[in-house]
């Protein structure tokens, strides 16, 4: 399966600060990069899809100027949360989509305090 | 009515039980059938893909699909408490977003 990394594995940060997640795909160059965000006991929630080279696609209800994504090369995606508000907190995950499987990282815990 | 339905449970077993999970859906366009294993605090790990109707097993571990009846199945033999942790079926169309059940918590007791 496909290996991806995501870093940091946890941030705590103070409100109103910004945040930067990044998400590598290892063994693999991913054109398509998902992000989702899952809170506790529920299920994954997409966030957006980014495409290398183009703006990302935010869902419904997603503020794209409140989290920025960059996709600038085939191995690196990055989720920047701005302006971090505690009901922020959450776990935020990525996943390649170069397979109809998908593959996951292995998710990044941010804590506002 | 949700896309894709699944029981949250918490489902508790003891350990050696055979554990069968399921997941309905009303898309009858979904063609790729997932199911996803997630400890607490890490990311979903995918267990078993299936594309179309049929079944297909991976050790202890067995998903179904029946397409007509819109109903996929994961069945988990000889469970061991290693196995406790959420299980999360996901399904989608050709490259088009893909849905997730809710997940049902698992716990298997020694």
């Amino acid at each position: 399966g496909a290996v991806v990394s995501q870093h940091p594995s946890w941030v705590i940060c103070k409100s109103g600060t910004s945040v930067k997640i990044e998400c590598r795909s290892l063994d693999f160059q991913a054109t398509t990069m998902f992000w989702y965000r899952q809170f506790p006991k529920q299920s994954l929630m997409l966030m957006a899809t980014s495409n290398e080279g183009s703006k990302a696609t935010y869902e419904q209800g997603v503020e794209k100027d409140k989290f920025l994504i960059n996709h600038a090369s085939l191995t690196l995606s990055t989720l920047t949360v701005t302006s971090a508000h505690p009901e922020d907190s959450s776990f935020y995950i990525c996943s390649p989509g170069q397979t109809y499987e998908q593959y996951f990282g292995p998710g990044t815990r941010l804590t506002v305090t | 009515q949700k896309e894709v339905e699944q029981d949250p449970g918490p489902l508790s077993v003891p350990e050696g039980a055979i554990v069968s999970l399921n997941c309905t859906y009303s898309n009858s366009a979904f063609q790729y059938f997932m199911w996803y294993r997630q400890y607490s605090r890490k990311g979903p790990e995918l267990l078993m893909y299936t594309y179309s109707s049929g079944n297909k097993e991976d050790g202890r571990f067995t998903a179904q699909v029946d397409k007509s009846s819109k109903y996929i199945s994961l069945f988990i033999r000889d469970s061991q408490p290693s196995d406790s942790a959420t299980y999360l079926c996901a399904m989608r169309e050709n490259n088009n977003d893909m849905r997730f059940g809710a997940g049902t918590r698992l716990t298997v007791k020694p």
